[in-house]
């Protein structure tokens, strides 16, 4: 059954804590995407990556890190440098940078 | 930066009749432009991707449109069910090295039987 999967789907964070959502996927897809979605605001891109040991940030990757060491993974970690870290996380992969792309059901987080 | 913009207010349509949602962009013309359906609480969903050399393409009750030169894409559903109920987004895309796509808010469109 191929998809994409994150987990958990709701993290609870004391402020000032570090923490790292998942992201996997066994689609074979060589692009991975990160996005941060507020309550009536469209998807924000954070960090994404075209391929392993590589990836560019986004429009707000400021307080985000990220690694890309197996094709199939993409963790995104929110630091305690984030001033705004509780939001709708949601990750995406694509064969390439110019097809669909598939999503994952989101991780809900909530600092506080 | 560009900008692209959705009816930012719920869609009322009656059951049966064709639902038509706007988007509308600024500055320059994506390479291709998608459309995704977001339920409550969950992922997007991808439906629909035109190509700038496209005028339109249709996937069973599904039509999308892309003007380049209105700067606009519009996506209708025909013959529409309280299923088609959900958030329908937008979003553009460059292609050629540049980031991933970029969104806009999306239309919460509502199915009235």
């Amino acid at each position: 059954d191929g998809g994409i999967t994150q987990s958990p789907k709701y993290l609870f964070r004391k402020e000032g804590q570090n923490v790292t959502l998942s992201c996997e996927q066994n689609l074979n897809h060589d692009a991975m995407y990160w996005y941060r979605q507020d309550p009536g605001q469209g998807l924000r891109l954070i960090y994404y990556s075209q391929i392993v040991n590589d990836f560019q940030k986004g429009d707000i990757a400021e307080g985000y890190s990220v690694s890309r060491e197996k094709k199939e993974s993409f963790p995104l970690t929110v630091t305690s440098a984030q001033k705004n870290p509780t939001a709708f996380y949601l990750c995406a992969s694509s064969i390439d940078q110019l097809s669909e792309q598939y999503f994952g059901p989101g991780t809900r987080l909530t600092v506080t | 930066s560009q900008k692209i913009e959705q009816n930012s207010e719920a869609l009322n349509i009656q059951e049966g009749k064709t639902a038509t949602l706007t988007c509308n962009y600024t500055n320059y013309s994506p390479a291709y432009l998608q459309w995704y359906r977001q339920d409550p609480g969950r992922g997007p969903v991808f439906l629909l991707l035109i190509r700038e050399n496209e005028k339109e393409k249709r996937k069973e009750r599904l039509k999308v449109t892309f003007d380049t030169t209105l700067k606009q894409s519009l996506f209708h559903i025909t013959a529409s069910q309280p299923a088609d109920s959900a958030t329908y987004l937008c979003a553009l895309g460059w292609g050629g090295g540049a980031d991933g796509l970029t969104f806009g808010k999306g239309t919460h469109l509502i199915i009235q039987p």
